[in-house]
């Protein structure tokens, strides 16, 4: 257990549906992240927020919507997305942005099928 | 931009030794970090490397050599356990917003210990 939980661990929705994922961290962190991966590709950083501020969005399309009501929770809000979608969301937190020594602690991840 | 170089694939003997070797170029550089993924799991942080030289945990070891933009991980006396993907990632800094120390990713090493 890294601290960092994830919720749902599975999730297939269509197109047209809307979906949301949740991260939650137990280590007091105040930067939380988020990742794609896919097959075959590197770890993609989507999103990062510090102290609840988002500081980085990594051209990501308008269909994926993030959120942060504090430094322990973070979502992901889902909608129309498309088959290429399909991926492993991975939810990573350290203790700030600001540090060169940036140790990430990641959840387990979402596994997400785009029907 | 930022690009990591590392082997697909690597097969070794139980108890035997390997290297997994991660070459990258980068805008800006703070720092090589590696992290294992279990099939299944998420990353977990295996070392950082700052400066140039060899860093010992247990029975793994990351090197790195900034003038060469080449670092990398020594894993010894192989279990079965270590069968697992590694990543390399390269601490860089995203000084647009408010500023932060982010990861670029390696696509990973798919390492298997075979008996």
């Amino acid at each position: 257990e890294t601290g960092v939980t994830q919720t749902p661990r599975h999730l297939v929705m269509g197109m047209t549906n809307k979906k949301s994922l949740k991260c939650e961290q137990h280590l007091g962190h105040n930067a939380m992240y988020w990742y794609k991966q896919s097959a075959k590709k590197p770890l993609e950083l989507m999103f990062v927020y510090n102290f609840k501020e988002q500081t980085e969005n990594n051209s990501v399309p308008s269909r994926f919507s993030p959120e942060c009501p504090n430094s322990s929770h973070l979502f992901l809000h889902l909608h129309t997305l498309q088959p290429e979608d399909s991926a492993l969301y991975l939810c990573a937190s350290s203790p700030q942005t600001g540090q060169t020594n940036n140790e990430q602690f990641f959840g387990p991840g979402t596994r997400l099928t785009v029907l | 931009g930022q690009s990591l170089e590392q082997p697909s694939e690597v097969t070794a003997v139980e108890g035997a030794i390997v290297q997994i070797n991660c070459t990258y170029q980068t805008s800006g550089f703070y720092g090589l970090s590696w992290y294992q993924q279990h099939d299944g799991g998420a990353p977990t942080f295996l070392s950082y490397n700052a400066l140039d030289g060899l860093e010992e945990t247990g029975r793994f070891s990351s090197f790195l050599s900034r003038s060469d933009s080449y670092g990398y991980l020594l894993l010894q006396e192989l279990q079965m356990k270590d069968s697992a993907s590694y990543f390399c990632a390269v601490r860089d800094f995203e000084d647009s917003g408010a500023g932060s120390y982010q990861l670029t990713f390696g696509k990973g090493t798919k390492l298997s210990v075979i008996p």
